[in-house]
């Protein structure tokens, strides 16, 4: 079972413009991760963010999380046509080696 | 290149038949992690091993099963194949301690005809 939904399912952008995806989640958390992936390619870790904190910066991208409403978003600013690819959040429920569960994704277009 | 690796990348079978996917994790890594990608149900988790050992399962089904080797790369056997277990299988790997996140392969890609 998902236990992130991406919101929203599908984004499409011009270069240059800001891109804000949101993440929803169902129980209490460990840690928040956002994953990327391009095209039938694997997902590549963008950044991780602890239920401690509230926001977190990695290059052009911004992480907030909000565990009282229990979301997340990432922000990419000034994006770039190479930011094309679907993100996904990811959660875990303790501390250690537990599987992450992943979201269905944000489709990201960014139109040249 | 991630340095985690899987093979084949792409297969190609028929219904009734059985494949073995393979993953050497990133170096040093003791946890391996598979998952199904499917354009309907996304990414689901099927099971964990850590260190030789299974850690946790997910929705895996009882045709499908898998190992983790001394050498710490895994396997995950796929039987009695059906056209629905067309999908993108992932292996990850991670080690908390040195790195945040999963580390994953680029995917074995599988069609069932």
């Amino acid at each position: 079972s998902q236990q992130g939904e991406e919101d929203p399912q599908a984004l499409s952008i011009q270069e240059g413009e800001n891109a804000t995806m949101n993440c929803s989640y169902k129980t209490s958390i460990n840690n928040l991760q956002w994953y990327r992936q391009n095209s039938g390619r694997g997902l590549v870790h963008l950044i991780l963010i602890r239920s401690n904190e509230r926001e977190k910066h990695s290059g052009r991208l911004r992480v907030t999380l909000d565990t009282s409403k229990k979301s997340s978003s990432l922000l990419i600013t000034a994006s770039r046509a190479a930011d094309t690819a679907s993100y996904f959040c990811a959660t875990d429920f303790y501390s250690g080696n537990t599987p992450l569960v992943f979201g269905k994704g944000t489709r990201l277009s960014v139109i040249a | 290149d991630s340095g985690v690796t899987q093979t084949p990348k792409h297969l190609i079978t028929a219904t009734g038949q059985r494949v073995t996917l393979r993953c050497s994790p990133r170096s040093g890594d003791l946890s391996v992690y598979w998952y199904q990608q499917s354009l309907d149900q996304g990414l689901q988790f099927l099971i964990q091993y850590y260190n030789g050992e299974e850690r946790a399962k997910g929705n895996i089904l009882e045709r499908f099963s898998a190992q983790q080797f001394p050498d710490l790369h895994s396997e995950l056997n796929l039987s009695s194949l059906e056209l629905g277990d067309s999908a993108l299988y992932f292996c990850a790997s991670s080690d908390p301690g040195r790195r945040p996140g999963y580390t994953f392969g680029s995917g074995t890609r599988l069609t069932v005809v």
